[in-house]
């Protein structure tokens, strides 16, 4: 069975520049998270989607920062315009629900670095 | 405040030399604690899911463990592969949350 899949897996890019990560979940999974890590640190949640819908999307910078996941299986995390603090990995995560017996699977991330 | 702590932020052992990390949470209401294991430029890898005081489970060389207020991993005769950086992660009853540590980095000298 197929890991999670996350693409690309390295991305440079100049401040003030969009980026786009994709997040490509385990089949039948219905619960999606992307996450954030800096080095040392453990991930911290950005937002979590049960099929099409945001349901944890308290910690993620709206200002900057937005994600969907169309008809409930890929999602697409995206940063306009990039700072250099945006600097890190990004890791999507799924399991098949949300309840605390399911297992979170990650990807390998996405490592960002913003010049 | 919700808070994880790990403990040591390093460790350093030689091959066979038994330990433990320690995972140290304030939360209100636990709804299940995670440990993962994390190599290098990859995603975490799911390891154990202890849900209530006194419970414990192993695989191979590792063993957790669960009180009311903190969390073990005992790493038993430890070999180089095992070698990895070992976070723990708790889920909380209120809003669903989970809140990771900044992780243990072993290193299992040969």
């Amino acid at each position: 069975e197929a890991g999670v899949v996350q693409s690309p897996r390295y991305k440079i890019i100049e401040k003030k520049q969009p980026v786009a990560f994709w997040c490509n979940p385990i089949s039948g999974h219905n619960t999606l998270y992307w996450y954030l890590q800096n080095l040392g640190q453990g991930p911290e949640l950005l937002i979590r989607y049960e099929n099409e819908e945001a349901v944890d999307d308290s910690q993620l910078p709206k200002d900057r920062f937005s994600a969907e996941r169309l008809k409930g299986v890929d999602s697409t995390l995206k940063i306009q315009p990039a700072e250099l603090g945006d600097s890190a990995v990004y890791l999507c995560a799924s399991s098949l629900s949300s309840t605390s017996t399911d297992t979170q699977y990650f990807g390998p991330g996405t490592r960002l670095t913003v010049l | 405040e919700d808070q994880v702590t790990q403990s040591p932020e390093a460790l350093r052992l030689q091959e066979g030399e038994s330990s433990s990390l320690n995972c140290s949470y304030t939360v209100s209401g636990l709804r299940g604690l995670f440990w993962y294991r994390q190599d290098p430029g990859k995603g975490p890898e799911f390891l154990f899911t202890l849900y209530s005081a006194g419970e414990e489970k192993e695989k191979e060389r590792l063993k957790a463990t669960l009180t009311k207020k903190e969390s073990f991993l005992h790493i038993t005769a430890p070999k180089p592969e095992d070698s990895a950086t070992y976070l723990c992660a708790v889920r909380m009853n209120r809003d669903d949350k989970i809140i990771f540590g900044k992780g243990t980095r072993l290193h299992i000298l040969p």
